[in-house]
């Protein structure tokens, strides 16, 4: 069965520094891999996603992620990060076709002025 | 702009009540889902349907039902609502295919059950 790890459940970053969120995924096969946030009363947002091809992939609000096969991971990264960006961040994996995702326990982001 | 809503952001029921939590997405989109989000937990699929009628268990079914009567609505049921089953519940939906794996999210219920 597939499974995902998000290794810190907390993290505080100061306004302006750079951001990395761990995800480690569990999956037989080449995963699907997703980075959703969710901010405070709001539904869930998809970042960026991975099939396959480029392993560093770029998505919205000026954040990529980079998929390494030989370590199982799918980080998360912004260079800069500003206020707005604090919020619940997910990661999820999935094999394609109707039956879900499976996600992440997540990540708290706090920004520090 | 796409559409997932939910029929209410805040519920409160009483232990034993048969409760509905409705989900209309506007996408026409074959495949529905249901979480459930705890702190600390996650989230964590309960059901999910790919088609009308149809209706597969997640992770963790024990407690609830679907009912997929149309395309476009998912109802999560809860038989009698337990205190273990306060919870933000998020529907999602997505179109058929594997490579098109985006979900689209509700913006939540949040169950408190008494």
């Amino acid at each position: 069965a597939q499974s995902v790890t998000q290794p810190d459940i907390h993290i505080t970053v100061s306004e302006g520094a750079s951001l990395e969120l761990r995800c480690n995924y569990s999956y037989g096969a080449t995963p699907y891999l997703f980075w959703y946030v969710q901010s405070p009363g709001q539904g869930l947002q998809l970042l960026l996603k991975y099939f396959s091809g480029d392993t560093l992939v770029q998505g919205i609000k000026g954040f990529e992620a980079e998929f390494k096969r030989s370590q199982s991971s799918f980080n998360l990264r912004k260079p800069s990060v500003h206020w707005s960006d604090a919020a619940e961040y997910f990661c999820a994996v999935g094999e394609g076709g109707a039956d879900g995702l499976t996600f992440g326990k997540g990540t708290h982001l706090i920004i520090q002025p | 702009d796409v559409k997932v809503t939910q029929s209410s952001r805040y519920l409160v029921k009483r232990t034993g009540e048969k409760v509905f939590l409705e989900c209309v997405q506007d996408m026409d989109h074959e495949n529905m889902f249901w979480y459930r989000q705890d702190p600390g937990l996650g989230l964590r699929l309960i059901y999910f349907s790919y088609d009308v009628k149809m209706k597969e268990k997640g992770d963790i079914p024990e407690g609830y039902s679907v009912s997929r009567e149309k395309k476009e609505r998912f109802s999560l049921i809860l038989e009698s609502a337990s205190t273990n089953q306060t919870s933000m519940y998020l529907c999602a939906s997505n179109s058929g295919g594997a490579t098109n794996e985006k979900l689209f999210f509700g913006s939540g219920t949040q169950l408190s059950v008494l």
